[in-house]
Order: C-alpha cells, then sequence, then structure tokens
C-alpha cells in the first residue's frame, strides 16, 4: 500500500507565526507532490505544489520544502493568519497518465488572534 | 465549487437503505473521482473513472458502486447502507495532461455529500 504519512494531526500557532506541516513518502516512484488546503464545509482545493527537480517552491506566504534523499516534504505558513485555519491535505502521485493521488491523512490548523 | 456539483448536500438514511450519491461536473474534464473523509482518516479513494468507458476501484471499493452516466456525470451507490459509512463524500474531476514530459493532474473538488447512516 502506498502511503503518505503526514504530522502533526492538528497544529494551534499565533497569528503571525509560522506554520509547519511535514510529510514522508516510501513510493520513490512518486514525483508530484501537492497540499490542498480545505475550508470548513467546503471541498479541498489546490494550495500548491512541487516536483523533485527543485528543492523549493514559494508562492506568496506558502512554502514547499523537498527533500527528495529523505524522502520527506513540509508546507510552511509564514505570517500566520486566522484566515489560513483550515485542513491541511498533502499527497502524491507517479509521473504516469494512469496514476491517482495519495492523500496524507490532513492537518487541522488553527491559526489564533 | 460551482463547477462541480454534488447532490444531495447532506442525506439522513437508515441501514440497509440503497443510497445514490450524485456529482455532475460543467468543466469538461475526463476524470471524475469519489473520496470519503473520516476525521484522522484523510482522504481516502473510492472509485474512479478516467473516461466514460472506465471504472476502476480505490482504496476503499467494498459496498459501493459506481455508474459513468456520461462525460459529466459520476454517480456513487450504497447497495445496502451501514452505519460505518457514514461519512462525509466527495467527487473530484481532473483533466491531464503532459506537457514537455511532466504530467499534469490538477483535482477540482465538489462541496461533499454529509452522509449519515443511523
Amino acid at each position: 500500500q502506498q502511503q503518505v504519512k503526514q504530522s502533526p494531526q492538528s497544529l494551534i500557532v499565533q497569528k503571525g507565526g509560522i506554520s509547519i506541516i511535514n510529510c514522508a513518502y516510501e513510493n520513490t516512484a512518486f514525483d508530484y507532490f501537492p497540499w490542498y488546503q480545505q475550508f470548513p464545509g467546503k471541498g479541498p482545493a489546490l494550495l500548491i505544489a512541487i516536483r523533485p527537480d527543485v528543492s523549493e517552491k514559494k508562492e506568496g506566504r506558502f512554502t514547499i520544502s523537498f527533500n527528495k534523499s529523505a524522502k520527506q516534504f513540509s508546507l510552511h505558513i509564514m505570517d500566520s493568519q486566522p484566515g489560513d485555519s483550515a485542513t491541511y491535505f498533502c499527497a502524491a502521485s507517479p509521473n504516469s497518465g494512469y496514476s491517482t493521488l495519495t492523500f496524507g491523512k490532513g492537518t487541522m490548523l488553527l491559526v489564533s488572534p | 465549487d460551482a463547477d462541480v456539483t454534488q447532490t444531495p448536500r447532506n442525506r439522513i438514511t437508515k441501514t440497509g437503505k440503497r443510497i445514490m450519491l450524485e456529482c455532475s461536473q460543467t468543466k469538461g474534464h475526463d476524470r471524475m473521482y469519489w473520496y470519503r473523509q473520516d476525521p484522522g482518516l484523510g482522504l481516502r479513494l473510492i472509485y474512479y473513472s478516467f473516461d466514460v468507458k472506465d471504472i476502476n476501484k480505490g482504496e476503499i471499493s467494498d459496498g459501493y458502486s459506481v455508474s459513468r452516466q456520461a462525460q459529466a456525470k459520476f454517480s456513487l451507490s450504497l447497495e445496502s447502507a451501514i452505519p460505518n459509512q457514514t461519512a462525509l463524500y466527495f467527487c473530484a474531476t481532473s483533466d491531464f495532461s503532459f506537457r514537455a514530459g511532466v504530467s499534469y493532474n490538477e483535482q477540482f473538488f465538489g462541496p461533499g455529500t454529509r452522509l449519515t447512516v443511523l
């Protein structure tokens, strides 16, 4: 069973702080690593994604760090805001036309005012 | 979310009843997926379809069946609902492409159906 292990399960961060969520994978065929954000009552939506040819990708306050040798990747949310409070899922898939996403179990982030 | 719609949004049913959840999309995507979400277990894939004539089992297909009626419609059925099928169900679509040797397969999720089986 292909797995993506995500931690922590929940996280409380003060406004302005840095939120860090970690994921680890086993399948070396994985080469696409997206993060999805889900607000209460909504479906998940793609937030940011990375491929293993780079070690870091930044979009605004959101950064993915990728360590291919350790088979780990993480999401960093800089200057966390209450509006960032949501559930975050990491995922992975191979570079194949017939692949599906394997999701982590999710992290509930609460940013306190 | 408006491009992927799910009906009903909420449903309460009894053990043993047959129930169908429906998904429609206006994105023109070939690929559609059904997931269930449970607290602490994340998103688990139930079934997926890469085109109208293609149906594949996912991680947790037991107790479920699907029908791909058209490119835009993908329904999930519980033939005989049981309480441990109480969950939040999501439909998703994606439009797969290969560009310069790299695959692109962003998934777009519907708003979800909250199903309670008593």
